[in-house]
């Protein structure tokens, strides 16, 4: 079945420094792929998303390009604040055979940015 | 901006006793969705409703979960009894969902932390 992976955390950097998280994942068909954010005390909130191959998602200075290649969805960005400390998820999207949507997430990559 | 909202925020209870969290989704949002998070891990879908009908519930304990959504709007996600495993946070997203409209974005509530002792 479908699945979703993420590199385990937490990731500790320094302000501005260059940010990585990976994720792959395993699915038939043609889905879609997101990275939602979550701050501490809230709910998950969309951080971007690329629906097919080679799209490339950006918001708030993150990118991710859907490599369908290497079935990656690796979130990038190039000087982190301490502002982005959170927990970011990757997650999978697809149309479900039911004609129902489905959604699997990733268990989640802690980030600590130090000032 | 419109909020998918929750309540209560924090839950305290006691294993046996029945617990019941409330969800108001985005106005105009047909699909709702129940997930439970356990701490490190991410969301794990428990229900999906489509206007007031169940189009999955392959992961609901159903011996003692139950989840309604009479009038297509607001739901309920009920457990009796508890257990200490249930301990989580029990989120609640919306979305579009009719075919043509669906971006695949899910809009979150803040959650209810559920701690049972």
């Amino acid at each position: 079945g479908n699945s979703v992976t993420q590199m385990e955390g937490p990731v500790t950097l320094s302000e501005e420094a260059f940010l990585t998280i990976n994720c792959t994942y395993t699915a038939t068909g043609y889905p879609s792929l997101f990275w939602y954010v979550q701050y501490p005390g809230e709910g998950l909130q969309l951080l971007l998303k690329a629906t097919k191959a080679d799209d490339k998602g950006s918001n708030k200075g993150f990118e991710a390009t859907y490599r369908k290649e290497t079935t990656s969805f690796h979130l990038e960005k190039g000087s982190v604040q301490v502002s982005d400390s959170a927990v970011y998820f990757c997650a999978l999207f697809w149309g479900a055979t039911s004609g129902t949507y489905k959604y699997i997430f990733g268990t989640g990559t802690r980030l600590k940015v130090l000032a | 901006e419109a909020e998918v909202a929750q309540s209560p925020r924090y839950k305290i209870t006691e294993k046996s006793q029945a617990v019941a969290f409330w969800c108001d989704p985005i106005s105009g949002h047909a699909t709702l969705y129940w997930y439970r998070q356990i701490l490190g891990q991410g969301p794990e879908l428990l229900v999906q409703f489509q206007d007031e009908s169940v189009v999955d519930d392959s992961q609901l304990p159903k011996d003692r979960f139950s989840a309604e959504r009479l009038k297509g709007v607001d739901s309920t996600l009920k457990i009796q009894p508890a257990e200490l495993g249930d301990s989580a946070m029990y989120l609640c997203a919306s979305s579009l969902g009719l075919a043509g409209e669906y971006t695949g974005e899910l809009f979150f509530g803040e959650g209810s932390r559920l701690t049972v002792l």
